[in-house]
């Protein structure tokens, strides 16, 4: 069964402290991954996507990366307002339909910057 | 930037009785999407919805629950007999046809049963 696993469940940093969320997966011939924000009472806000091993995306202090098991995002000095939780997500395809039918998510990671 | 409606934001119902949560989908996409997300736990797939039909449902999408596309725009999500259980944040979420990205999310309802 598709698994995305992500760590760790919480992580409280200072502002400005560098530091990288994991996503780990174990799905049958990945065709990319996703990685949203979600503010608390909120919807998740797409990041990135990533596709093959090797690819990195950035976006202000945010980078992803990809590698054949896992994917890092890698916050370089945070701010205050880059806290929220962190959701990886893949997708599901079902037989017989070109598209993916539905992403799973992991868990999140809750990140906490301290000014 | 185009964005999901979800309507209402908040919703208090009695056990027992009938919701229906209501979503605008982003105009040229085609994939709809329904997930909840229980206080504290993960965001989980409900249904998703493709030319008019269900293309997959999770073993928590029973008979209770039920989506329509009534019309060109909206995109609904009915709870025939609402249990405690199924108090949570439900988000809608549409995709265009061809791509790998953009699922957007909308901002949610609130759905509490007492």
């Amino acid at each position: 069964e598709d698994q995305v696993t992500q760590s760790p469940e919480a992580l409280r940093l200072q502002e400005g402290e560098s530091s990288s969320l994991n996503c780990s997966y174990t799905v049958s011939g990945l065709r990319g991954l996703f990685w949203y924000r979600q503010d608390p009472g909120k919807g998740p806000e797409f990041l990135f996507t990533l596709y093959s091993a090797g690819e990195e995306k950035e976006k202000e202090r945010l980078k992803a990366t990809l590698t054949k098991k896992e994917s890092f995002l890698h916050i370089t000095a945070p701010k205050p307002e880059d806290s929220a939780t962190y959701l990886c997500a893949v997708p599901r395809f079902t037989p017989g339909y070109s598209s993916a039918s539905k992403i799973i998510f992991g868990s999140g990671t809750r990140l906490s910057i301290r000014p | 930037e185009p964005e999901v409606t979800q309507t209402p934001s908040h919703q208090v119902t009695q056990m027992g009785q009938e919701v229906i949560l209501r979503c605008v989908p982003i105009s040229n996409h085609l994939y709809f999407y329904w997930y909840r997300q229980i206080l504290g736990q993960k965001v989980e797939f409900l249904v998703s919805f493709y030319n008019n039909e269900i293309s997959e449902k999770s073993e928590i999408f029973d008979d209770q629950f039920s989506v329509e596309r009534p019309d060109g725009s909206n995109f609904t999500l009915k709870i025939r007999s609402t249990k405690l259980e199924d108090s949570a944040m439900y988000f809608c979420a549409s995709r265009a046809p061809g791509t790998g990205d953009g699922y957007t999310f909308g901002s949610g309802t609130r759905l509490t049963v007492v």
